[in-house]
This record gives structure tokens, C-alpha cells and sequence, in this order.
């Protein structure tokens, strides 16, 4: 069974203090490991997808990297905006559906 | 702009009573889920399609039903609705594009 495990489940961040999250993960076969951003009362929102261990993905402040057992999401000089919970994902080469971890919240203080 | 419709965004319904959540997507996908989320914890699928007329049971157990009649609308319909059911469920669509899922606004049902 495909697993996902993130850490750490919170994260506080003064603005400006980069730091990394999480996800180790379990999969038959990887399709993809995808990155979600969740706001309070909204649906997840699509981050980035990598595909094979070594690959990099960047937007604005995030950048995300991947190995064959985990994945991070670096966060530069965050800033409160980029307060939100954080979800990685993962979906086999057999299968077309994505299991999620538990997500890690990040709050940034101004 | 996301091109996932959830309706109701909120719901409070007396136990017994049977209710529908709405799902559309205007994106063509022929892939549909729905996804349970409590407070703080992971997502849990309930139930998906990957076309017209099919329809499977997720990895956590739900007293909820599905039906994919037309491509574009996945409702899920409880019969019975009890306090255990209050959660916030999420509907997402998706092909074998690099986007993974695009996920609606999701419902948040409570159930008194």
C-alpha cells in the first residue's frame, strides 16, 4: 500500500527565515509526486509534479526537489502570504489515484 | 480559474435527512473522485470514476454513494445522514496531464 508521511506536521516561520518541509514516501512503481497548497476552507491547489528522483521544480519562493524516498519543499525568505498547509501526494505507475499525506501548516509572522 | 464546481460550500442538515453534494467540471476529464478531509488530517479517498457509468469504492469506508451519469457531473448522495458524517468533502477531476488533480472548493457538511 502506498504510503505518505510529512513532517513536520506544523511549522512557525518569521518572515524571511527559509526553511524546509518534509515528505518521505512508499509507492509501487512512482508515476508522479505531486505538491498541493491548501488555504482554510479551500480545495488543495496544484504546487508541482516531479517525476524522477533528481528533479527540481521552482516557483517564485518554493522549490521543490525529489529522491527516491523523499521529496522537499524548500520555502526562501517566506513571507505571510505563503501561510498555508502544504500537501505532498503520490501516484503509482499502476493506478491513477493520488495518496495524500497529512500535510504540514506553515504560518509566517511578519 | 478553477474549473470545478462544488455546491453546496456549506451545509447543515438534521440527522435522517438525505442529501446530495454537486460536482461539475467544464475540463472534459474523464477521471473523478471524492475526497473526505477532517480538521488537520489527510485526505481520504471515498469514491472514483474514470468514466460514464463506472463507479468504485475508495480506500475508506463510506456510507455515501456515487453516480457518473455524464461526464461533466459526479454527485455523491447520502441517504441518511448522521452526525459522523460531518467532514468536508472534496470532489477533484483530472486526466494524464502534469496537474495531478484540480480540486473543487469542497462542501463543509454538518450534520446536528
Amino acid at each position: 500500500e502506498d504510503q505518505v508521511t510529512q513532517s513536520p506536521e506544523a511549522l512557525r516561520l518569521q518572515e524571511g527565515e527559509s526553511s524546509s518541509l518534509n515528505c518521505s514516501y512508499t509507492v509501487s512503481g512512482l508515476r508522479g509526486l505531486f505538491w498541493y497548497r491548501q488555504d482554510p476552507g479551500k480545495g488543495p491547489e496544484f504546487l508541482f509534479t516531479l517525476y524522477s528522483a533528481g528533479e527540481e521544480k521552482e516557483k517564485e519562493r518554493l522549490k521543490a526537489t525529489l529522491t527516491k524516498k523523499e521529496s522537499f519543499l524548500h520555502i526562501t525568505a517566506p513571507k505571510p502570504e505563503d501561510s498555508a498547509t502544504y500537501l505532498c501526494a503520490v501516484q503509482a505507475s499502476h493506478d491513477y489515484k493520488l495518496s495524500f499525506g497529512a500535510g504540514t501548516t506553515v504560518t509566517v509572522r511578519a | 480559474e478553477a474549473d470545478i464546481y462544488q455546491t453546496p460550500r456549506y451545509l447543515v442538515i438534521g440527522t435522517g435527512k438525505k442529501i446530495t453534494l454537486e460536482c461539475s467540471q467544464t475540463m472534459g476529464h474523464d477521471k473523478m473522485y471524492w475526497y473526505q478531509q477532517d480538521p488537520g488530517m489527510e485526505l481520504h479517498l471515498i469514491h472514483y470514476s474514470y468514466g460514464v457509468n463506472s463507479t468504485e469504492k475508495g480506500d475508506l469506508s463510506s456510507e455515501s454513494t456515487v453516480s457518473r451519469i455524464r461526464t461533466e457531473h459526479f454527485p455523491l448522495t447520502l441517504e441518511s445522514a448522521r452526525p459522523s458524517h460531518t467532514s468536508q468533502y472534496l470532489c477533484a477531476s483530472s486526466d494524464l496531464g502534469v496537474y495531478g488533480y484540480t480540486f473543487g472548493s469542497g462542501t463543509r457538511l454538518t450534520v446536528v
